[in-house]
């Protein structure tokens, strides 16, 4: 089992529609959990971080976890052609290291 | 602050030849990673530092390749002898302790 799994779509959406993005982790000790946005031949960017149990919203994005099912989740609202890209689900395992999954390429149609 | 610093932007060499990849982190981060990104793959880590020192090397795929960061503001990795299957796009990235990591823009390197 790798230690973080998503899909890798690519996943379409509506603009305007709601894109829900998952994520699943193998260490149940994992503390810290990242969501990163890849523009295509660009570098990844930080646009979320979550530590606890629950929601966190900034914007249009909410970021979810429950570390009992070890799952996280990226909800962006209101998606705009904008928000197309690869977005990939990090998470802190072993001391400082961040694994990514592999990514999930998201396609918002005018 | 200008972010994370990478040199080159491309590289294009032949098989043999050595590769060496540089990166200057945001100053005052502790911490530095260098990662490979494959369409096959995805992200792969290859070595981090923390404070200058190595911790974690087991990422490098083999002795061909080395990493070293001789102060806070300068890294290098270099691959020797260079390969085909080491095209890829080379990242490094930099954070202060548990944050999330910053990425400089890459070295997409190609090896003929």
């Amino acid at each position: 089992q790798k230690e973080v799994e998503q899909n890798s779509g690519p996943l379409s959406v509506p603009e305007g529609a709601i894109a829900s993005l998952n994520c699943t982790y193998s260490d149940r000790g994992s503390q810290s959990f990242f969501w990163y946005r890849q523009y295509s031949g660009k570098s990844p960017e930080l646009i979320m971080s979550i530590y606890s149990n629950g929601d966190k919203e900034d914007g249009r994005f909410t970021a979810q976890l429950n570390k009992a099912s070890q799952y996280v989740s990226l909800l962006i609202r209101d998606s705009q052609p904008s928000d197309s890209a690869t977005y990939l689900c990090a998470v802190n395992i072993r001391e400082n290291n961040l694994f990514f999954g592999t990514g999930t390429r998201l396609t918002v149609i005018p | 602050d200008a972010g994370v610093i990478q040199s080159p932007r491309h590289e294009v060499t032949e098989m043999g030849q050595e590769v060496t990849l540089r990166c200057k982190p945001i100053s005052g981060h502790n911490s530095l990673f260098w990662y490979r990104q494959t369409m096959m793959r995805g992200l792969e880590l290859l070595i981090y530092f923390n404070n200058n020192v190595p911790i974690d090397d087991s990422g490098m795929p083999e002795d061909r390749f080395s990493a070293k960061m001789p102060n806070a503001s300068f890294s290098t990795l270099k691959i020797q002898p260079s390969e085909p299957r080491d095209s890829a796009v080379y990242f490094c990235a930099s954070s202060l302790g548990q944050d999330g990591y910053t990425f400089g823009s890459g070295t997409r390197l190609t090896v003929v």
